[in-house]
């Protein structure tokens, strides 16, 4: 069963400490992996996609990462702006075009 | 500015009622997907439209109707709403048929329906 687990389940950091985010996923063919963030009371924002097993993109203090069996998003020294739900999501090999979201990781950056 | 927007932002209705949830995008894109988000955060497809065919319609009661009037619109009519519908219903759209882009989907500001 296509599935995508995201850990840790919320993660707390004291501004400017880094850390990762996970996204672990299985589907069957793998068509692009998403990232989004959420705030609370929004629609989630698009950040970046990957395609393919090796493949980073940066933006800001954000920077995703692919492996055939997961994605990391770093951030690097964190701002308190930086809070929100982080989102990962795929998108089979088919022609569906539908994204199969993870649950979430909540992220609060303490000042 | 150039947006998913879908009206209204909150409903709070009755156990029992018909309503009906409005998107509308101005990317130019040609594909939109209705999505729920329940209490625990996740995020599961209900439909999607391209062009105004329906081409993704996941495990949803026919109580859910969409509606694609034209491609840049799409409506979510609920009939004989029940507790359990209560959730946040996300618009979104996408171009399909870029050739080019992995079809990054962008997200309306949601609609948190309330059953009472």
């Amino acid at each position: 069963e296509d599935q995508v687990t995201q850990s840790p389940e919320a993660l707390r950091l004291q501004e400017g400490e880094s850390s990762s985010l996970n996204c672990s996923y299985t589907v069957s063919g793998l068509r692009g992996l998403f990232w989004y963030r959420q705030d609370p009371g929004k629609g989630p924002e698009f950040l970046f996609t990957l395609y393919s097993a090796g493949e980073e993109k940066e933006k800001e203090r954000l920077k995703a990462t692919l492996t055939k069996k997961e994605s990391f998003l770093h951030i690097t020294a964190p701002k308190p702006e930086d809070s929100a739900t982080y989102l990962c999501a795929v998108r089979k090999e088919d022609s569906s075009y539908k994204l199969i979201f993870g649950s979430g990781t909540r992220l609060l950056v303490r000042p | 500015d150039t947006a998913v927007s879908q009206t209204p932002k909150y409903l709070v209705t009755q156990m029992g009622n018909d309503k009906s949830i409005k998107c509308e995008q101005n990317l130019g894109h040609d594909t939109m997907y209705w999505y729920k988000q329940d209490s625990k955060k996740f995020l599961k497809i209900m439909f999607s439209y391209n062009n105004k065919e329906l081409i993704i319609n996941e495990t949803v009661p026919n109580r859910f109707s969409p509606k694609s009037p034209d491609k840049a619109h799409l409506n979510l009519h609920i009939n004989s709403l029940e507790l359990g519908d209560s959730a946040v219903y996300f618009c979104a759209s996408s171009q399909r048929n870029s050739g080019v882009s992995y079809n990054e989907q962008f997200f309306g500001p949601g609609t948190r329906l309330t059953v009472l």
